[in-house]
């Protein structure tokens, strides 16, 4: 089955400063890489998602690359806000709907 | 729309029991999934429901049962509780315009004594 690796699991900036994660997958079935958002004691929500016909997205202040022959996406962030400040996960689907997730990394933006 | 909910928000339950965790969705999407969330250790498949009248096992089943009652719900049962099985539970459902989307409910806290 697929596998995400996820990078780094914690991870702290300086408002203002930039954030980067990193995520690698193994099944090049993967077709859609979604990221989310999760905040303290909320559920999940998505903030950006990218499918393998594209190498970039951008929303605001949010991107999201994609290496299909390496296998790896990321997510950037910049202008950090505090408000930035929460879980993010990773996830890749092979088949519609099935996702497999990142173990998540816990971004601090100090002010 | 309320989009996806779940039953109870916070139980405890001692180690024997059996409880029913509830879920649905008003956003008429085919599939359903239920997760488990530990310290460190991501979004892990239970089951889930690709469509009405169908389930199928994840990542981590074991000591975990489901039943797809209609399109709306998916409920989940722990027949006899175990401490393992202290974790947060978030049931999903997907959409968007390819239906990969998960859309996920509050979740419910289960401290299992």
């Amino acid at each position: 089955g697929e596998n995400v690796e996820q990078h780094p699991s914690t991870l702290s900036v300086q408002e203002g400063d930039s954030a980067v994660i990193k995520c690698t997958y193994s099944d090049s079935a993967s077709n859609y890489f979604p990221w989310y958002k999760q905040e303290l004691g909320k559920r999940p929500q998505l903030i950006i998602d990218i499918r393998s016909n594209v190498g970039e997205k951008k929303d605001q202040r949010i991107a999201v690359t994609l290496n299909k022959t390496a296998k790896h996406f990321s997510l950037h962030i910049t202008e950090t806000q505090p408000e930035d400040s929460a879980v993010y996960f990773c996830a890749a689907t092979a088949r519609a709907g099935k996702s497999t997730f990142g173990d998540g990394t816990t971004l601090t933006v100090k002010p | 729309n309320a989009g996806v909910t779940q039953t109870p928000k916070f139980q405890v339950l001692k180690t024997g029991q059996s409880m029913t965790l509830q879920c649905a969705q008003d956003m008429n999407h085919n599939s359903m999934y239920w997760y488990r969330q530990d310290p460190g250790m991501g979004l892990r498949l239970i089951y889930y429901s690709a469509s009405e009248g169908t389930t199928d096992k994840g990542e981590v089943p074991n000591g975990y049962n489901v039943s797809r009652l209609n399109k709306r719900e998916f409920s989940l049962r722990l027949e006899s509780a175990a401490p393992s099985q202290t974790s947060v539970y978030f049931c999903a459902s997907t959409g968007g315009p390819f239906q990969e989307t998960q859309y996920f409910g509050p979740g419910t806290r289960l401290l299992v004594l």
